[in-house]
């Protein structure tokens, strides 16, 4: 089965603050592809990265950074020196082997970052 | 990246009634998604419709509820039948996804609140 937790439903931080949203995933399939969904107020959903079962490498993208631990099933999103412009809802989601086509979705984690 | 419109944006229906949600793509592609995003919750897939052949719809979700088109590579429809408050949602439709078009490119969704 496939599955994505992510365990925290809202966090607020004040802006310049660093904050990690954690996403803990299950599946059976060896090959597999993470991915991190921003969706602000406006409402429309903006791809952030994938990441494939093969390459455990971390990335940073500006202020972002992803870890990547296959050990603990987790691809947890950190933001460094938060901005209010970061506020949104993101969600983390899985897509597997034999259907690559079909994401399964975290219930998202609501980031408040306050001036 | 593919560009995706969907109308309505939004709109308020009656109990009983049905509404057909379109979706334009910017270029040709396999498959479409529809996802199902209820108020404060995660995306849920509907289904997905593929050009040529009947849509092949997700546990819980049924034909008789949610009629997809698939007339051509560019365009489908999603229609919301006899509904009811509980089917007051975020619609949204989707495109790419699998090992080689990677992320899922969505569309800005169809608000719907039923009355």
């Amino acid at each position: 089965a496939q599955k994505v937790t992510q365990a925290q439903t809202e966090i607020s931080v004040v802006e310049k603050e660093d904050v990690t949203l954690d996403c803990v995933y299950e599946t059976r399939d060896t090959t597999y592809y993470l991915f991190w969904y921003k969706q602000p107020p406006s409402g429309e959903l903006v791809f952030l990265i994938r990441r494939n079962s093969f390459d455990e490498q971390n990335e940073i993208s500006g202020r972002y950074s992803w870890n990547f631990q296959k050990s603990t099933s987790s691809f947890n999103f950190t933001i460094t020196a938060s901005q209010v412009v970061d506020s949104a809802v993101y969600f983390c989601a899985l897509s597997g082997t034999y259907n690559f086509n079909k994401f399964y979705f975290g219930s998202g984690t609501k980031l408040n970052v306050k001036p | 990246s593919a560009v995706i419109s969907q109308k309505p944006s939004r709109d308020i229906c009656q109990r009983g009634t049905s509404l057909t949600i379109q979706c334009q793509v910017d270029s040709q592609v396999t498959m479409m998604f529809w996802y199902r995003q209820q108020p404060g919750q995660s995306l849920t897939l509907i289904a997905t419709a593929n050009q040529g052949s009947e849509a092949t719809y997700e546990s819980g979700f049924v034909i008789d509820k949610f009629p997809i088109s698939r007339p051509n590579l560019t365009f489908s429809t999603l229609t919301v039948s006899n509904m009811s408050p509980e089917d007051s949602s975020i619609y949204l439709c989707s495109v790419g996804g699998g090992v080689y078009d990677e992320k899922l490119f969505f569309g800005s969704g169809t608000q719907l609140s039923v009355l």
